[in-house]
């Protein structure tokens, strides 16, 4: 069965970075991309970009553009998120989704991590 | 103030047909695919609506997604109680080059 798994939950200083990772298993890692999408407590989801496994392309939000960087390793499956320059704001549940490739597809995310919470704080 | 405009609240008494909207605009809804979520309390949002209208295996009938120009909305006829969650639209946005959700619509089963 698809499963991502994403590392545990992080609390980081204003200032500093934050790496998530997402281990992919059930099929196979380089054929769907894996999208990044956020919620913040008590808000909406907010998507920050995307990722295919296969040729390493991104794509980022306006937003989060200078911030943030999608990688992977695909001798383990797993993608990353790093995102710098944390504020408060970005405390959040980091979610990563499976997704396709097709521009008509793009929003289409049918599976999902269970969620990492980053807390940013002094 | 998100890309996409959603009702922060709707509700319903068990067995009834409830309707969400989304508002959009012809460089997201307009052109591209709407997708829905269902979002249950302290869980990862799930797929249940996508290409407008089409239902991963899994979901009832009793969810139905249309579109008409730059509108969209979700429809879940005989409401349960386990239907209570929040609900998001998405779709790409072609002026951001990017995805975009809609705030969210909290569902309550009366």
């Amino acid at each position: 069965q698809v499963q991502l798994v994403q590392s545990g939950a992080e609390v980081k200083k204003p200032g500093a970075s934050v790496k998530v990772s997402c281990k992919a298993s059930g099929y196979t890692f380089t054929s769907y991309d894996i999208n990044w999408v956020r919620q913040a407590t008590g808000q909406g989801l907010e998507w920050m970009g995307w990722m295919n496994p296969n040729s390493g392309n991104t794509g980022y939000a306006q937003k989060f553009q200078g911030r943030v960087t999608m990688t992977r390793n695909t001798s383990i499956s797993t993608a990353y998120m790093e995102l710098s320059s944390l504020r408060s704001e970005d405390t959040a549940v980091y979610y990563c989704a499976r997704g396709y490739s097709s521009w008509y597809e793009a929003l289409n995310f049918d599976y999902w991590g269970q969620g990492t919470l980053v807390t940013v704080s002094s | 103030q998100s890309v996409l405009t959603q009702p922060p609240s709707a509700s319903g008494t068990p067995g009834q047909r409830v309707t969400i909207s989304c508002s959009g605009s012809s460089s997201n809804i307009g052109s591209n695919y709407v997708y829905w979520y269902q979002q249950l309390p302290g869980t990862a949002p799930k797929l249940l609506i996508y290409r407008n209208n089409q239902r991963p295996s899994g979901v009832p009938d009793r969810f139905s997604g249309s579109k008409s120009g730059t509108s969209a909305s979700l429809a879940i006829s005989g409401l349960r109680s386990e239907d209570e969650a929040d609900y998001y639209c998405a779709a790409w946005d072609d002026s951001l080059s990017g995805g975009v959700f809609g705030g969210g619509t909290k569902l309550t089963v009366l």
